[in-house]
């Protein structure tokens, strides 16, 4: 139980493009989940929180309007990547927190971007 | 299997030494992680060790590094009860991750 899918894994995209991942929790809902992005071997760096039905907290330096967060159901939240260029490219991951054993987080599986 | 395995639960009373272990199977990774996760927040970077080390040291924290059974541990001396938490492994393989399922420890008084 306690599956996360992110969609896509992978995505490539043109400079001046916006990119869409989302983030699902397949068997139980997810009022919180957590947007990270990682730069290459680099360690993860939390980019926002977003709360079911309310706006997304972001991190000192992520800019809300470039990094869109929309978590309109239990069991989606989406980051859109808006005007997207070459230094977006990264590794994005989400975590859902899932209440089962108190309180706990999965992973998705990632989405590597390249802006290209 | 699962690319990066630990186990669930640690129960420690304060004071004592805890040991969180982690096995995985790909060992191309360049570095190798311990986060910490506290209810509520995100992630934390409490440390990381370079594939080529076989330990490394901390204040409290001890990591140790088997390459030959892929087995990485961390140890978090004289525990306290501000170290109850999740605790993930994780894996940084040509540039993505892997992250175990999380290790919940509980620090009784």
């Amino acid at each position: 139980g306690a599956v996360v899918s992110q969609h896509p894994s992978r995505v490539i995209c043109k400079s001046g493009t916006s990119v869409k991942i989302e983030c699902r929790s397949l068997d139980f809902q997810a009022t919180t989940m957590f947007w990270y992005r990682q730069f290459p071997k680099q360690s993860l760096m939390l980019m926002a929180t977003s709360n079911e039905g309310s706006k997304a907290t972001y991190e000192q330096g992520v800019e809300k309007d470039k990094f869109l967060i929309n978590h309109a159901s239990l069991t989606l939240s989406t980051l859109t990547v808006t005007s997207a260029h070459p230094e977006d490219s990264s590794f994005y991951i989400c975590s859902a927190l899932h209440g089962g054993l108190g309180y706990g987080y999965t992973f998705g599986s990632g989405t590597r971007l390249t802006v290209v | 299997g699962e690319d990066v395995e630990q186990s669930l639960f640690l129960s420690v009373r304060e004071g004592d030494s805890s040991v969180i272990n982690c096995t995985y199977t790909d060992s191309s990774s360049t570095y190798l992680y311990w986060y910490k996760q506290e209810p509520g927040a995100g992630l934390q970077l409490l440390t990381y060790i370079f594939s080529n080390m076989d330990m490394k040291q901390d204040q409290r924290l001890t990591v140790l590094l088997n390459k030959k059974d892929k087995h990485l541990s961390l140890r978090i001396a004289d525990t306290q009860t501000g170290d109850s938490a999740i605790y993930f492994c994780a894996l940084a393989l040509d540039n993505d991750m892997r992250f175990g399922a999380g290790t919940r420890l509980t620090v009784k008084p």
